[in-house]
């Protein structure tokens, strides 16, 4: 069964300090690993999407990459922002199609 | 570009009543979900649906039903309410590869 794990499970930093969110998984046989962010009482909105063949995506400040045979996937926020406070979920795809989540980490971004 | 649309947004309902939360998508996705978010304890999956006509349970499917009749809609059934299926709600839908969420569904069971 795959378990999902990301750390921290809360952050606060500064804005403008560079991040790493962290997501590590118990099984690797993953067809691909998607970001997403949740704002406050809101859906989930996607940022990027990793195939299991890609090594990491880019879009904007945002960069995640995947690393399948250890299990763990990183999203990298350059230069933060007040309005990247939200929180962040990782889930990787399977072969039964299912997504699942990580319990999320929560990011604050302080002006 | 209406994607995943939930309705209703907001629901309160007495223990024992029965309801049935709507989830439509535009997008001509063959794969739709169901997921219901609990503090501390992330996003769990109560059932999906890979096509017209077929369904399948997810992690916490206990007192739900789904039904897939058409491509575009996949409601979710509460029979009987319990307190302890007060939770945010979530739809998703997707095709190969990236999902797309429903803003969700808000209920309170009293």
């Amino acid at each position: 069964k795959q378990e999902v794990t990301q750390i921290p499970a809360a952050l606060s930093v500064p804005e403008g300090e560079n991040l790493v969110l962290n997501c590590s998984f118990t099984d690797s046989a993953i067809y691909n690993l998607q970001w997403f962010r949740q704002d406050p009482g809101k859906g989930l909105t996607s940022l990027l999407l990793i195939q299991s063949s890609q090594r990491e995506q880019t879009s904007g400040r945002l960069n995640a990459s995947l690393d399948k045979s250890s299990g763990r996937s990183t999203l990298y926020i350059a230069a933060s922002q007040p309005g990247d406070s939200a929180t962040y979920l990782c889930a990787p795809k399977g072969d039964t199609g299912k997504l699942i989540f990580g319990q999320g980490t929560t990011l604050q971004v302080k002006p | 570009n209406a994607g995943v649309t939930q309705t209703p947004k907001f629901q309160v309902l007495k223990t024992g009543q029965s309801m049935t939360l709507q989830c439509a998508q535009d997008m001509n996705h063959e794969y739709m979900s169901w997921y219901r978010q609990d503090p501390g304890m992330g996003l769990r999956l109560i059932h999906y649906s890979v096509g017209a006509g077929i369904t399948d349970q997810g992690e916490v499917p206990n007192g739900y039903n789904v039904s897939r009749s058409t491509t575009e809609d996949f409601p979710l059934r509460l029979l009987s309410a319990a307190p302890s299926q007060t939770s945010v709600y979530f739809c998703a839908s997707r095709a190969a590869t990236e999902a797309f969420f429903g803003q969700g569904t808000r209920l309170t069971v009293v």
